[in-house]
Formats: structure tokens, sequence, C-alpha cells
């Protein structure tokens, strides 16, 4: 059974470019939550799919967006970056959108210049 | 709505010593607690879980946790620290959002360990 796997593992872009992060669940998962985390600081929801339609948003602008496909892969888009949205990017998946346990990615560490 | 605070950013003890992280939480629905341990440049790895069955709770690597509705805790312990303990730890509340059930984390504890 593969865990939840993340790509890229870095990257570096520049501000008021466009970024795609991409997340493959882990196998009988259906959903997949995103996360924002800020250096220092704790992990912030960003949203969550399930079954491939948005499913709940957090305090996060229009330029974040995602898409799940029919697989449960996820990807996590940025448009118009800017230096704060700097940080690591965590994908996490679960069995269902209830309160099941959701399993994390290692992570991809955005830097905006 | 659900808030975690993590009393302390940085905790030190000896190898050997006993490793106390102190969460407090905040929610409107019977809560799901979580620890949640992060090694640099990593993700996030469960070391336990409370939902709403026994109040202590075992999790991976010797932690345990005890949730007191009375104080609204859910502290993790261990009793014997070992260096490959020391990494960033964050306790979690699962809450609601549009039916979405997210995480609620908090700040972080950076737990050093002592030789």
């Amino acid at each position: 059974e593969t865990g939840v796997t993340q790509s890229p593992t870095h990257l570096i872009k520049t501000r008021g470019q466009q970024v795609t992060l991409r997340c493959s669940s882990q196998s009988g998962h259906n959903t997949v939550s995103w996360y924002q985390q800020a250096l220092g600081q704790g992990p912030q929801f960003i949203f969550q799919y399930y079954r491939e339609e948005e499913n709940g948003r957090g305090n996060f602008p229009p330029r974040f967006s995602g898409l799940q496909f029919p697989n449960y892969s996820s990807e996590l888009n940025v448009n118009a970056l800017e230096l704060d949205d700097s940080a690591l990017y965590l994908c996490a998946s679960s069995v269902d959108r209830g309160r099941s346990e959701a399993f994390f990615g290692q992570g991809t560490r955005l830097t905006v210049v | 709505a659900q808030s975690v605070t993590q009393l302390g950013s940085h905790v030190s003890v000896s190898e050997g010593a006993l490793v106390l992280l102190r969460c407090n939480y905040s929610s409107s629905v019977p809560p799901y607690l979580f620890w949640y341990v992060q090694y640099p440049n990593q993700g996030l790895q469960l070391l336990l879980k409370y939902t709403s069955a026994a109040t202590l709770v075992k999790g991976i690597n010797g932690f345990e946790a005890e949730f007191k509705k009375s104080e609204t805790s859910f502290h993790l312990t261990k009793p014997s620290a070992h260096m490959s303990d020391a990494a960033e730890y964050f306790c979690a509340v699962s809450g609601s959002n549009q039916g979405a059930q997210k995480l609620v984390f908090g700040q972080g504890t950076r737990l050093t360990i002592n030789p």
C-alpha cells in the first residue's frame, strides 16, 4: 500500500507567476485536503476535495484553487504568487470526508522570490 | 468553532527525563483530538488520536495523552525522552468547515533533547 506522495518536493517561483502542486492520495482514499504551513507555524486548512468536488474551504483567496481527478489524486493551483505564499504545502488523504484519520504527504516547499 | 493552544513554543528536556507537551482546545462539538510529529523537512506523522473512547490514549514511540474534558486539555507525555524524539509536535482538533472535517492545528512545540 503506497502512502501519500507529493510532487515536486521543492520549487522556486517568481512573484506573479502561477504554480501547480500535485498529490497522489493513499490507496482506497477518496478525500484529499490541502494545508499551508508557513515557517514556524502550524498548518492552515486551504480546502478539501471529496469525490472530485470541493467540499469546504478555509480562509484563502480565490487565486488558490484545486482539482481532484477520478483516481482521487489532486492538484493545488496558486495564481499571481505573492511572497507570503512561500510555505510548505501539505496534502492529506483520508478514507472519507468524515472524521477519519488523515495521512499526510511529505510536503512541497514553495519559495516565492 | 474549534481552536487549539499549545503552551510553550519550545521545550527542552534531558535524555531519559519526562516529556510533557501541553495542549488546550476549544470545541463547540465533542472533539476528536490528535497529536502529530514533524521531523525537519518532512510531513506530519500521527502519534495518537482521541475519538471519544478511552480518555487515556496510547500512541507510537511510547507517547500517550490524556483527554480531560473538565480542563479542555489533551497533554502529550512520554516517561523517558530519547534523542530521536527531537522534533516539532502539533496538537490538532477536528472541526467542521462547511461539512468538511478539517484539522485545526496549534502553533507547534519544538522539543529539544539534551544529552
